[in-house]
């Protein structure tokens, strides 16, 4: 199945430091979306990236996105303890016209005080 | 402009009985996706519908699992005769257009089975 794959499956920081949350896809998309999700509270969006795109900037988030090794990159700079929650790559996948996102089994990110 | 919004929030459940969960999609919004997530695990789609139209319910279990979006009022997944499996955090999913779009997701509904 076309499942995304988070790298790592946990990671603790330090307030202050940067977290690096990575993504790999099996097949072609059309874009990747990062979703954080705070513990058990539903999905809030944070970007899309098209497959066309390279890289893409929010805030303190900085999506990559590599077609080639089929790969992406979720990095959160200057990381705050509200930004401790769930973060999960979904890609896309269309079957007749219709869309349906692709969930990977998520990074657990803890940003200890 | 409100959000996705589903009830109820937590439902209770005892094993045999129905399960009903609501979703009201964005304003403007004519697609709604429903996925499961259980815990720990990422979300797993279920099925994708537009007004009374089921578009894909290929995640969705072929027994016991229905979902309907009817021309007026919330889209409705509903499971019959719960069983323990069924536990799970239920969350619908919005968005104006299909295919490319950002999927806007509701707040979820917790489902347990007692």
């Amino acid at each position: 199945s076309q499942q995304g794959e988070e790298d790592p499956q946990a990671l603790s920081i330090q307030e202050g430091e940067n977290a690096t949350m990575n993504c790999s896809y099996k097949t072609s998309i059309n874009n990747l979306q990062w979703y954080r999700q705070n513990s058990g509270r539903g999905l809030v969006h944070l970007i899309l990236i098209r497959s066309n795109e390279r890289e893409k900037h929010s805030g303190r988030l900085r999506v990559t996105l590599d077609t080639s090794k089929k790969s992406s990159s979720l990095l959160i700079t200057a990381s705050r303890a509200a930004d401790t929650a769930s973060y999960f790559c979904a890609t896309d996948l269309f079957i007749q016209g219709a869309q349906k996102l692709v969930f990977g089994q998520g990074t657990r990110l803890t940003i200890n005080p | 402009n409100a959000g996705v919004m589903q009830n109820p929030r937590h439902l209770v459940r005892r094993r045999g009985q129905e399960a009903r969960l609501r979703c009201s999609p964005m304003k403007g919004h004519s697609h709604v996706y429903w996925y499961r997530q259980l815990p720990e695990e990422g979300l797993k789609f279920m099925v994708y519908l537009q007004k009374e139209n089921i578009i894909d319910e290929s995640g969705m279990p072929k027994e016991r699992f229905s979902a309907e979006f009817p021309k007026e009022g919330p889209s409705i997944l509903r499971i019959q005769q719960v069983v323990r499996g069924d536990s799970a955090a239920y969350f619908c999913a919005s968005s104006p257009l299909s295919g490319g779009d950002t999927q806007y997701f509701g707040p979820g509904t917790r489902l347990t089975v007692l």
